[in-house]
């Protein structure tokens, strides 16, 4: 029963290199997210997707682009890595959305750009 | 959009003693309130949720209140072992929901 499977659980990268944040559930929940977070700022939501082919920008999506194409993955790519993007990403889903809806998260991938 | 605040010093506690964490939100009254569980170097787990028409959520040793009138909702954490020790995380919100910034809590035996 993995849940939520996040790859790779850390990176460092150069400034300017891109990467792609893998992101797997095997709980067939429609809805997707990525946050970031950052010491003492709280989870921040990047981009989240509703079901396959629609996805949605959330507070601070600029940097980042996502895709989703299946169900099952959702991955959040990295075009030109900034020092500012420094940070734990985690990758959420949930059975639907709203204020009753509990998120399953996974582990987290640590990035550093250095 | 709602606004999450939760006390950012760390709570320390003997073994034994009931922890109270507190969350504040101060925008509109919602409809229901989560609770979050985070370990270092993991991801949060959900903990529990209460409905606004709820003024009190257990779950074994752990209960949740509601207060809107004092826009509040309070953590309980009863006869508290050091494996309670954490950081924990509120969250609430329509259709994307927001998250506090979490109160970390060490349980010392």
């Amino acid at each position: 029963n993995a849940g939520v499977t996040q790859t790779p659980k850390f990176r460092i990268l150069k400034i300017g290199q891109s990467m792609t944040l893998q992101c797997a559930q095997d709980m067939n929940h429609n809805y997707m997210y990525w946050y970031r977070q950052d010491p003492g700022m709280g989870l921040k939501l990047i981009y989240y997707s509703v079901g396959a082919g629609i996805t949605d920008k959330g507070e601070v999506p600029n940097g980042y682009n996502v895709s989703r194409s299946t169900t099952e993955d959702f991955p959040l790519r990295l075009e030109l890595a900034a020092p500012s993007q420094t940070s734990v990403y985690f990758c959420a889903s949930s059975y639907s959305t709203g204020e009753d809806q509990p998120q399953h998260f996974g582990d987290g991938t640590r990035l550093s750009i250095l | 959009s709602q606004k999450i605040e939760q006390n950012s010093e760390a709570l320390n506690i003997q073994e034994g003693k009931t922890a109270t964490l507190t969350c504040n939100y101060t925008n509109y009254s919602p409809a229901y309130l989560q609770w979050y569980r985070q370990d270092p170097g993991r991801g949060p787990v959900f903990l529990l949720l209460i409905r606004e028409n709820e003024k009190e959520k257990r779950k074994e040793r752990l209960k949740v209140t509601f207060d809107t009138t004092l826009k509040q909702s309070l953590f309980h954490i009863t006869a508290s072992q050091p494996a309670d020790s954490a950081t924990y995380l509120c969250a609430t919100g329509f259709q994307k929901l927001v998250f506090g910034t979490g109160t970390r809590l060490l349980v010392s035996p």
